[in-house]
């Protein structure tokens, strides 16, 4: 089974500055997505950034980028200039990529609070 | 767009009541899931509807949970009897297909925060 491991409970950011998040995943498969969600506290999950496995770039979205270590198995997220709407909390999720019938669920880790001061 | 629409966004019931949430995917999204969120955890992922059809149940505690997805559009997650430890967010979410890798983002709902008292 796949797990997913984010070993920072909580982290904090002076606004402006920069901050990575970590994230760690257990997978025999090779070909799957990574994802990391923010959960503002309305609740609703929005996707910041996806990275899939096969891809040896790393993902960028304006001030998010990951770095991907397929091997060590890593998925960091860094948010560039931090803005306080940043402040929420920060998922990094698994889904695999198999081909026919099954399920294609999103594995979560346990999530990381980001607090950005002002 | 419209986005997954849930509701109630609260509910407050007592231990061995019986509570139902309802969920309305992004219009033509094939596949529906349904999440529990315990407090400091992540979501974990209790149904996941193909149209109509379930395509992984296996988290799902059986002898209380129950969904349904009449007519592959929306969906019902009902509890029977609660218990304490089913207090949580429920999360539904959808997406337009299940696998490959195209339009397989899941989109997720505001969930329904469930508390057992």
């Amino acid at each position: 089974a796949q797990t997913v491991t984010q070993s920072q409970p909580e982290m904090s950011v002076q606004e402006a500055e920069t901050v990575t998040l970590s994230c760690t995943y257990d997978t025999s498969e090779s070909d799957y997505y990574l994802f990391w969600y923010k959960q503002p506290p309305s609740r609703q999950m929005i996707l910041v950034i996806r990275q899939e496995a096969y891809k040896q770039q790393n993902a960028t979205e304006n001030r998010f980028s990951v770095n991907f270590q397929k091997a060590a198995k890593s998925f960091s997220l860094k948010i560039s200039d931090s803005q306080l709407g940043d402040a929420a909390m920060y998922f990094c999720a698994y889904r695999n990529n198999l081909s026919g019938a099954g399920s294609y669920q999103l594995t979560f880790g346990k999530g990381t609070k980001l607090s950005v001061i002002p | 767009e419209a986005g997954v629409a849930q509701s109630p966004r609260y509910k407050i019931i007592e231990k061995r009541q019986s509570v139902a949430f309802w969920c309305n995917p992004i219009s033509g999204h094939a596949t529906l899931y349904w999440y529990q969120q315990i407090l400091g955890q992540g979501p974990k992922l209790l149904i996941q509807f193909q149209n109509n059809g379930v395509v992984d149940d296996s988290q799902l505690p059986k002898d209380r949970f129950s969904a349904e997805r009449l007519k592959g559009v929306d969906s019902t997650l009902k509890i029977q009897p609660a218990k304490l430890e089913d207090s949580a967010v429920y999360l539904c979410a959808s997406s337009l297909r299940t696998g490959g890798r195209l339009n397989t983002e899941a989109f997720f709902g505001q969930g329904t925060r469930l508390t057992v008292v």
